[in-house]
Formats: structure tokens, sequence, C-alpha cells
């Protein structure tokens, strides 16, 4: 059962446009979400994240947007870059529960290529 | 650079050895996380530890076997092995494991291959 979805294998945008990336999930019981970006032989970084009482939250070219009705989650990079080119991991966790034993875990989807083209 | 330390960075090893993974991050983070990460999938999470003690293990076999000497360092011991283990295991650190919304911090991982 896949908690959080990333429907979109690949993407592939021109340097200099806008590049969204989006993400769904199902648990009603998440509360604060997260992009990662992810190059080859490196462990994910993160980017930006947002918890459920915000709907946008802003960093430099990212922009994360959350729809709590719709369990729909995107990122959106404004001006993308050729160095953007790389696997984009949204993921989830309930925090609502401090201690308990879901806390602090992390839910990943599945993951989408971004390719940025000069 | 990445904030969290792994070594080694990769491993191969036969399925009767015993190695182990070790992790280490100065942030003063209070919460670390053992990750396993197969090819073309996500992250999955193995176990994590709050305040040097375990909190949550996802039903890890006991071939898999976490340590948390002090609150900087992370060890994964390592013991008979299957080829199926095979993967990328990732470290990661967040600040308080008692506090929400915080986000996890990653190492670039070991990628370990058995024989």
């Amino acid at each position: 059962d896949q908690q959080v979805k990333q429907n979109s294998p690949s993407l592939s945008v021109q340097e200099g446009r806008i590049s969204i990336l989006n993400c769904d999930y199902t648990n009603s019981m998440f509360d604060y979400f997260l992009w990662y970006k992810k190059y080859p032989a490196e462990g994910p970084t993160f980017l930006i994240s947002i918890s459920s009482i915000k709907d946008k939250n802003e960093d430099g070219r990212f922009t994360v947007f959350l729809n709590k009705s719709a369990k729909h989650l995107s990122l959106h990079i404004v001006p993308s870059q050729p160095g953007d080119s790389a696997v984009y991991f949204c993921a989830a966790s309930d925090d609502s529960n401090a201690g308990g034993t879901s806390y602090g875990k992390l839910t990943f989807g599945q993951g989408t290529i971004l390719t940025v083209h000069p | 650079d990445t904030e969290v330390t792994q070594t080694p960075k990769h491993l191969v090893m036969g399925m009767t050895n015993k190695k182990s993974l070790k992790c280490e991050q100065h942030m003063g983070h209070r919460a670390m996380y053992w990750y396993k990460q197969k090819a073309k999938k996500p992250p999955e999470l193995m176990f994590v530890y709050s305040y040097e003690k375990l909190s949550i293990n996802e039903s890890v076999p006991s071939r898999f076997s976490p340590e948390c000497p002090n609150s900087s360092l992370l060890n994964l011991h390592l013991h008979a092995l299957q080829p199926e283990d095979s993967a990328l295991y990732l470290c990661a650190s967040s600040q308080d494991p008692y506090r929400g919304n915080q986000p996890q911090h990653f190492g670039d991982g070991t990628r370990l291959s058995i024989l």
C-alpha cells in the first residue's frame, strides 16, 4: 500500500522554464511534508518542507504548495537550471504523536527524475 | 558537503562475514536513522534512535544489528547477510526526536554488495 505517490517517473524541462513536480498521499494523518533531491552516488539532500497548517512555503527558486483537501503537494522550481537535474523525492510524516511508534518516520514517494535541458 | 558522514562508502562482503557500517554527525542532533535503498526505489526506514535509545525497529531481520554508542555515532553491525541485502544504506539525523516538523539530513550512504 503506497501511501505517498509520485505518478510521473520523469519530467523534462527547458532551462529557464518552470518545473512542477507532483505528489499525492493517502494517509490523512500525515502533517509534515518534505522534498528531497538526490544526485547519483549521493544521499538525499533536503530542499524544502511544509507543515499541514500552511498551504505554501517558499525558499528562493523553490516553492512547495499543499492542498490538504486533495491530499496533494507540488514543488515548483523557477527558473529551472541544468544543475537541478536529479531525482526528486517527496516524503511525509505523522508528527502529531510525539514519541509514538510512527513519530519521525518518513514515508517516501517513488521519485521523479527531472532533466533540465540547456 | 554533507554533515552526516558515513564510512565506508563501498563495502563488498561474503555471506559469512561480519562487518559494520558507521555514521557520524556533529550537529547535536538527538535522533538518528538507518534507511535501506534498493536501485530505483525510495529509501525505506529500518531503525530510529531517539536520545541514543532504539525507538523504532521496522521488523528488520536480526542479521542487522544497530548500535548507538553516543549521541554522535550510529553503527549498523552486519552478520550472515544474504545477496538480497545488497543495497545503499543511508544514515540520517534530525534535531529533536520529540519535536515534530523537522527535516532529516542524510549522509551519502554505504553501497553494500553481498557476494
